[in-house]
């Protein structure tokens, strides 16, 4: 069965980085394109970042453009979100998603990120 | 960008009535070179992630009971549920996949009446 595991989350001063992790199984995955998607407490989702099945193509939101870096590594069936200069309204459950056009088709249980001074 | 919009905010149902959602694109979300639109529908319950509903606007994902009915056109759909069961309580989201940014509404919150 499809499996999706964040990790990496966890408390950090603004304008700090962090790396999070997102372990697949049960699938293919070099085969997918792969989402991040995060949601702030109490709030809505907010689709952050995908990345084609090869790495080649990638596409962020504004909010996080220049500041996020989405990539994979297909030998290991891991997707990565590397966030630099992290803002307070960065704080967010981040979920990484497995593409399965037009949607998304399985979810990870997410990794809480905080930016607290 | 494409916005997404979704009425009402919250809704409150009585067990066994109808429940409807909407969802409004600010352009039309129908790739004209395959004839399919590119809108999803989530269930998020507390405390999970979403769970996917339907794609290409009507498609309903295996597995999730044919009381949940996805329909529209252009840039309004709907998300119908015919008879309010009470593990349907969650908030709702549509998705447009048509462009990145890969908008969600802001989310429709379904409780029982």
């Amino acid at each position: 069965q499809v499996q999706l595991v964040e990790s990496g989350g966890g408390v950090v001063q603004p304008g700090r980085s962090l790396r999070l992790s997102c372990a697949a199984s049960g699938f293919i995955f070099s085969n997918y394109g792969m989402h991040w998607v995060r949601q702030a407490p109490g709030k809505g989702l907010e689709w952050v970042a995908v990345i084609s099945h090869d790495g080649s193509d990638k596409y962020y939101a504004g909010s996080v453009k220049g500041r996020f870096t989405i990539s994979r590594d297909n030998s290991k069936n891991t997707l990565y979100l590397q966030m630099n200069s992290l803002r307070v309204e960065d704080t967010a459950v981040y979920y990484c998603a497995k593409d399965r056009k037009p949607a998304m088709d399985y979810w990870g249980q997410g990794t809480l990120v905080t930016v607290s001074s | 960008d494409i916005v997404m919009t979704q009425s009402p905010d919250s809704l409150a149902v009585s067990l066994g009535e109808r429940a409807t959602i909407n969802c409004k694109s600010s352009q039309n979300v129908l790739y004209s070179s395959d004839n399919k639109i590119y809108l999803a529908w989530y269930q998020q319950k507390p405390g999970q992630p979403p769970k996917l509903l339907i794609y290409w606007a009507s498609t309903r994902e295996s597995g999730v009971p044919d009381r949940f009915t996805g329909s529209g056109s252009g840039t309004d759909f709907t998300l119908t549920i015919s008879s309010l069961q009470a593990e349907d309580v969650a908030v709702y989201y549509c998705q447009q996949y048509y462009s990145t940014p890969f908008a969600f509404g802001q989310g429709t919150k379904l409780e029982i009446k």
